[in-house]
């Protein structure tokens, strides 16, 4: 069975530019979540998705942020303008009726 | 405010003898607690869970205690191997919210 999948890996950008990371949960696999990852810090909720539905969107910095998941599948989350303070490892995670998460691997960005 | 703490960063133990991880909540509402195993460059990995209605879980070499009125969890790894050495995330979960609150990580290092 196929991990979440995220990509890409790394991304290094400009300040001001924007960037988009993709997901792919498992298969089966109803939420999908967005998770950021700072440096020695535990991962911290952006968005939650059941489906199509955001359910809780509450800690994603929305002037900046977005975030879709169309057809309850993939998910997509873009970051525009980037600031200094978004380098960090997004994570995806997805799991079935609110079970256990499991994540990707992250993507890892770098903003300069 | 953070209601899911790991105070210790770090930690080293002897190959073969006993890992200890400790985990503190502030949330009496928690009722699922979760451990993950991170390594480098990978996304977090589930380990083992435990209900609210127990207070001890066993898998293989792992077990997670919980003590409800202290409000902490343990994991505990017997006997430890070299690969054990990565960063364990203690998560905790209001089933009521399905909002899981992560740890800050504890960094084990298990020397051969």
């Amino acid at each position: 069975e196929a991990g979440v999948v995220q990509s890409p890996r790394y991304k290094i950008i400009e300040k001001k530019q924007p960037v988009a990371f993709w997901c792919n949960p498992i298969s089966g696999h109803n939420t999908l979540y967005w998770y950021l990852q700072n440096l020695g810090q535990g991962p911290e909720l952006l968005i939650r998705y059941e489906n199509e539905e955001a359910v809780d969107d509450s800690q994603l910095p929305k002037d900046r942020f977005s975030a879709e998941r169309l057809k309850g599948v993939d998910s997509t989350l873009k970051i525009q303008p980037a600031e200094l303070g978004d380098s960090a490892v997004y994570l995806c995670a997805s799991s079935f009726l609110n079970g256990e998460l499991f994540f990707g691997e992250g993507s890892r960005l770098t903003v300069l | 405010d953070q209601q899911v703490k790991q105070n210790s960063p770090s930690l080293s133990v002897q190959e073969g003898r006993i890992s200890i991880l400790n985990c503190d909540y502030t949330n009496s509402m928690f009722d699922y607690f979760l451990w993950y195993k991170k390594y480098p460059a990978e996304g977090p990995t589930f380990l083992i869970s435990i209900s609210s209605i127990k207070d001890k879980n066993e898998d293989g070499r792992f077990t997670v205690f919980l003590n409800k009125s202290a409000k902490h969890l343990s994991l505990h790894i017997v006997p430890s191997q070299p690969g054990d050495s990565a960063v364990y995330f203690c998560a905790a979960l209001h089933s009521g919210t399905y909002k899981y609150i992560f740890g800050t990580g504890t960094r084990l290092k298990v020397l051969a």
